[in-house]
């Protein structure tokens, strides 16, 4: 248990659908992440926060948005998704942005887009 | 661009050392991480270089050479435990952290 939290852990959704994927920390950390990861292919930072303000966004697909309510919370909304878009979704927390900090990371949520 | 390299895979047996090699081609340097992923689990931390030379913890250590763009994860007494992958990442000038794909690593009894 690395004291971040993610929700759902499985999700299978239609190229229509819209979805969300919720992440929590109780760490007390100050900067959040999404990541995407693929078989057999590095980590892709999608999203960043840092105090709840978005300060990077790594050419992601419009499809993709986030939100960051509070430092201990962040969605990724879904809608209109690709197959190819079918991935491990990893959320982390580090005490700040930048710097040596170590990042944790929640368990992850395995979408299926069909 | 930027660039991390590790092998794919690597297979090993039960009680003995195995090294997981990583050369990178970033923009800056900030330090280098190691994490250890579990299959269908999170990455978890094992170590940060930022200077040269050998870390050691526990039956883990991490080796650093920023002159030749290059690190070791050295694994001792392995354990099926270990079987797992091995990501490495390295904080660039930007403090962005640029992955490896990862290294797949078998233990075999």
């Amino acid at each position: 248990e690395t004291g971040v939290t993610q929700t759902p852990r499985h999700l299978v959704m239609g190229m229509t659908n819209k979805k969300s994927l919720k992440c929590e920390q109780h760490l007390g950390h100050n900067a959040m992440y999404w990541y995407k990861q693929s078989a057999k292919k590095p980590l892709e930072l999608m999203f960043v926060y840092n105090f709840k303000e978005q300060t990077e966004n790594n050419s992601v697909p419009s499809r993709f948005s986030p939100e960051c309510p509070n430092s201990s919370h962040l969605f990724l909304h879904l809608h209109t998704l690709q197959p190819e878009d079918s991935a491990l979704y990893l959320c982390a927390s580090s005490q700040d942005r930048g710097g040596s900090y170590e990042q944790y990371f929640g368990p992850g949520t395995r979408l299926t887009v069909t | 661009g930027q660039n991390i390299d590790q092998p794919t895979e690597m297979t090993a047996t039960e009680g003995a050392i195995v090294q997981i090699n990583c050369t990178y081609q970033t923009s800056g340097f900030n330090g280098l991480f190691w994490y250890q992923q579990h299959a269908g689990e999170a990455p978890t931390f094992l170590s940060y270089n930022v200077l040269d030379g050998l870390e050691e913890k526990g039956r883990f250590s991490s080796f650093l050479s920023r002159s030749k763009g290059y690190s070791y994860l050295l694994l001792k007494e392995l354990q099926m435990k270990d079987s797992a992958s091995y990501l490495c990442a390295v904080l660039d000038s930007n403090y962005q952290l640029i992955w490896g794909a990862g290294t797949k690593l078998i233990i075999k009894p």
